[in-house]
């Protein structure tokens, strides 16, 4: 069991660019999720995916977000068209149908857009 | 309204003494569950303890424990002998039952263990 990783572990844009992030979930797990998390503020969720559909998006995830999960494994996240308001941590998370239902959480992306 | 109420910004506590995190939720819905996280400086969110709101016993993990009290809407996570590497903001965190299990998290606790 590896964990949750993300890439890349920072990444800085000027606005306007298009950016992607990438998340490995826990292998076993069927949950994905996507968080973003500005400073001084707890995650706040963006979407959620089991398998590989997608069931769940915030309003938070303005048409500029696209997020995928093709074989029910790795997901991207995709932000076109960046604004500075756009800076954050992106935080990707996983877990497995249960009782808990616990999500556990991989490093995280930091964004700053320019 | 605010579902995660966590009204410590920040906390100090003595290296080796015990600590209580505060935590108070709302939901009218009777099957939850709680859950407290650790984020360090470096940005990794961790999961520490889970409770259940139908379990009978209050959850603990080696050195912590929640303090449960239903009634009050509370969820206190209580650190035992703290450590120099407990410093970090704490996150409590409320799943209510719905399609996908929404987690919503408070604004968290900024710990700081003093040697």
């Amino acid at each position: 069991d590896t964990g949750v990783s993300q890439d890349p572990r920072h990444k800085i844009t000027k606005r306007g660019q298009n950016v992607t992030f990438r998340c490995d979930p826990i292998s076993e797990h069927n949950r994905l999720y996507w968080y973003r998390q500005t400073l001084g503020q707890g995650p706040e969720f963006l979407t959620y995916f089991q398998n590989e559909a997608q069931l769940e998006k915030s309003r938070l995830l303005s048409d500029r977000f696209s997020a995928e999960r093709p074989k029910g494994s790795f997901s991207t996240l995709e932000i076109q068209r960046t604004e500075q308001g756009d800076s954050a941590m992106y935080l990707c998370a996983s877990s497995l149908t249960g009782n808990t239902d616990t999500q556990y959480f991989g490093p995280g992306t930091r964004l700053t857009v320019l | 309204a605010q579902k995660i109420t966590q009204t410590q910004p920040g906390m100090f506590v003595q290296e080796k003494e015990a600590v209580t995190l505060d935590c108070t939720y709302d939901t009218s819905d009777p099957s939850y569950g709680l859950f407290w996280y650790k984020q360090p400086s470096s940005g990794e969110m961790i999961f520490l303890i889970y409770q259940g709101s139908y379990d009978q016993q209050n959850a603990t993990e080696g050195r912590y424990s929640l303090n449960f009290q239903k009634a009050r809407k509370s969820a206190n996570l209580v650190i035992s002998a703290s450590q120099l590497g407990d410093s970090a903001m704490y996150f409590c965190a409320m799943r209510e039952p719905g399609g996908y299990q929404k987690v919503t998290f408070g604004t968290g606790t900024k710990l700081q263990v003093i040697p």
